[in-house]
């Protein structure tokens, strides 16, 4: 079956460095979310992905969707404890209607 | 303000014993979901409702069961048959299938 793993599964950064999560699929996919998650809180939508190759920016979070439509990344620059949490991506497969959450990277920053 | 609400936050079952988790929404979004959220993992999908009156299985639902009567509400009931039912439960719900979710804060079940 589909699977969506995520990379690292922790990340620990001092305040001001950069962070980037990746994300790959087994499978082409059709469009990919992802969500952010504070300690203790619950999943909140960032963004959609949905063309090859696509590129967009949030602030200092940049989303990337690969080419072949089987990976993308979360790129954050900068960052600040306010980017504390899990972040996860959900992938759909071409022809499927159920997303599949990668198992996370839990970020923590140091002030 | 529009949201999803779950209720309790926190829920205590003994072994053998039937449980309600509450999910309404007032969004008017079609689609909702439930999901388990195992400490440190990531979310699996339990069942999944697009329309009133219908409903499907997701990766997990063995030991669950849901109803969709409202649109507002798709409640989740965790069986006597679920082995392992200590976990964190998320409902969700989305304009559409392929839109982003917006989640509830979510009810954390413990089994004594």
């Amino acid at each position: 079956g589909q699977q969506v793993m995520q990379i690292p599964q922790y990340q620990h950064v001092q305040e001001g460095e950069d962070f980037t999560t990746y994300c790959n699929s087994s499978t082409t996919l059709s469009n990919i979310q992802w969500y952010k998650q504070r300690p203790g809180g619950h999943p909140v939508f960032l963004i959609q992905l949905v063309k090859s190759g696509e590129v967009k920016k949030q602030k200092r979070l940049t989303f990337q969707f690969g080419e072949a439509k089987k990976n993308s990344s979360l790129h954050i620059t900068a960052t600040q404890t306010t980017d504390v949490g899990t972040y996860f991506c959900a992938g759909l497969a071409s022809g499927t209607y159920k997303y599949i959450f990668g198992t996370g990277t839990r970020l923590k920053v140091l002030a | 303000d529009g949201g999803i609400t779950q209720s309790p936050k926190y829920l205590f079952r003994k072994e053998g014993q039937n449980v309600t988790l509450s999910c309404e929404q007032n969004l008017n979004h079609d689609a909702m979901y439930w999901y388990r959220q195992d400490p440190g993992q990531g979310l699996r999908l339990i069942y999944y409702s697009q329309i009133v009156n219908d409903f499907q299985k997701g990766d997990i639902a063995e030991g669950y069961s849901v109803s969709r009567e409202k649109k507002e509400s798709f409640p989740l009931t965790v069986t006597s048959a679920q082995k392992n039912p200590t976990a964190f439960y998320l409902c969700a719900s989305s304009i559409q299938e392929f839109y982003g979710y917006t989640f509830g804060s979510g009810t954390r079940l413990t089994v004594v």
